[in-house]
């Protein structure tokens, strides 16, 4: 059965910082891959996807995610955080077929102090 | 211009009672989900319908009956709440494997 894992729940940084959130899924044939943000209180917007070609892609707000099929891995990264980026964090796998249903990780909760 | 919109925003209700939330989708898609995201924040797939045809119904209570008169509409239909009900359940609609677009949530409390 498909799962996605991220390691991190909780991560704290300050601005400026740089933020990489890790995200790894167990699936063995050809996948989708998503990072969906969540800000307080509000639905979830999509951030970014890979479906194929370049494995780093770059999404909204300056963040960008890397698949390494060989790590089954999809982490997202930032160079530098902003106090506004503080919201769940939900990396989400699709492995396609009849149901296209997405399989998501449980959140990072990402805190950036000012 | 909402895409894809949800009513209502919160429902706070008695255990035992039977409630109905609405989900449309003006982006023209073909599948249309409902999710559970627990207190923990944990989002799992309910149902999903393409078609106006149920394709996805994860092992959940028959309490819940989704049902979708076309394919820009999903409502979600609970009967007999129990407390462990209480949770934030999102609408999503999508065509074929693409992105997926959520409504704003319905925020449930089961008293």
């Amino acid at each position: 059965a498909q799962s996605v894992s991220q390691h991190n729940h909780h991560v704290i940084l300050s601005e400026a910082a740089s933020l990489e959130l890790g995200c790894n899924y167990s699936y063995g044939g050809t996948v989708n891959l998503f990072w969906y943000v969540q800000y307080p209180g509000q639905h979830l917007q999509l951030l970014l996807k890979y479906f194929s070609g370049d494995p780093l892609v770059k999404g909204i707000k300056g963040f960008e995610a890397e698949f390494i099929k060989s790590k089954f891995s999809f982490n997202l990264r930032k160079p530098s955080v902003q106090w506004s980026d503080t919201a769940e964090y939900f990396c989400a796998v699709n492995g396609g077929g009849a149901t296209n249903k997405l399989i998501f990780g449980t959140g990072t909760l990402l805190a950036v102090q000012p | 211009d909402t895409a894809v919109s949800q009513t209502p925003k919160y429902l706070v209700t008695q255990m035992g009672n039977d409630k109905s939330i609405k989900c449309e989708q003006n982006l023209g898609h073909d599948t249309m989900y409902w999710y559970k995201q627990d207190s923990k924040k944990f989002l799992k797939i309910m149902f999903s319908y393409n078609n106006k045809e149920l394709i996805i119904n994860e092992t959940v209570p028959n309490r819940f009956s989704p049902k979708s008169p076309d394919k820009a509409h999903l409502n979600l239909h609970i009967n007999s709440l129990e407390l462990g009900d209480s949770a934030v359940y999102f609408c999503a609609s999508t065509s074929g494997a693409d992105t997926q677009y959520f409504g704003p949530g319905t925020r449930l409390t089961v008293l």
